[in-house]
């Protein structure tokens, strides 16, 4: 059982490049997360999509979009990456919106110079 | 919170015993919340949750207590096993759905 892939695992950006970070769930999960994990801070929600087809800002939307591309997949992308911006992303899904527990990707590493 | 990181507090534990990891929350409305285990290069994994008309709540080998009075709440791991080395994230959720997420503990277990 996959359960929710992220990719690519690795990524290293110049600044004001653009990125779309992958992110697939198998468990038929309606609800999909994005979060930031940084040194010295918990994850940190960036978007969220509730449902197919809607998508929703977290505590930390700036500089980031997401795209629902339907049940399955969440992309979430860097338009001009910034420094700031280098972190390690966790894709999260859960079978609805509500007291569920939500199922989190491997992350992936992303480094901006 | 506290995330993975340089400074996370951390419990050293003897292979056997009995592990308890504490956490405080913020939120006196939150209604659920989460344990997950998060070892090193992976996501976090679901261990156990509990709903807040709870108070105890037991798993294989995990309970989790929660006190509302003092908005505590404890993660017990029974004996103790190398592969319980990670660290370990509290989570509330209140009515607006959103996972919060604590300061993580780093448990060691020395064999």
């Amino acid at each position: 059982n996959a359960g929710v892939t992220q990719t690519p695992k690795f990524q290293v950006l110049k600044t004001g490049q653009s990125m779309t970070l992958q992110c697939a769930q198998d468990m038929n999960h309606n609800s999909m997360y994005w979060y930031r994990q940084d040194p010295g801070m918990g994850l940190r929600l960036i978007y969220y999509s509730a449902s197919e087809g809607t998508t929703d800002k977290g505590e930390v939307p700036n500089g980031y979009n997401v795209s629902r591309l339907n049940k399955r997949e969440f992309s979430l992308r860097l338009e001009s990456a910034a420094p700031s911006q280098t972190s390690v992303y966790f894709c999260a899904s859960s079978p609805r919106e509500g007291y569920q527990p939500q199922h989190f990707g491997d992350g992936t590493r992303l480094s901006i110079l | 919170g506290e995330s993975v990181g340089l400074h996370l507090p951390t419990l050293s534990v003897q292979e056997g015993d009995n592990s308890i990891i504490n956490c405080a929350y913020s939120n006196s409305a939150s209604d659920y919340f989460i344990w997950y285990k998060q070892e090193s290069g992976k996501g976090p994994q679901f261990i156990i949750d509990i709903r807040s008309n709870m108070d105890k709540r037991q798993g294989q080998r995990v309970t989790v207590l929660l006190n509302k009075t003092v908005k505590h709440l404890s993660l017990q791991i029974a004996a103790t096993q190398p592969g319980d080395s990670a660290v370990y994230f509290c989570a509330e959720m209140d009515s607006s759905y959103k996972l919060i997420f604590g300061s993580g503990t780093r448990l060691l277990v020395r064999p």
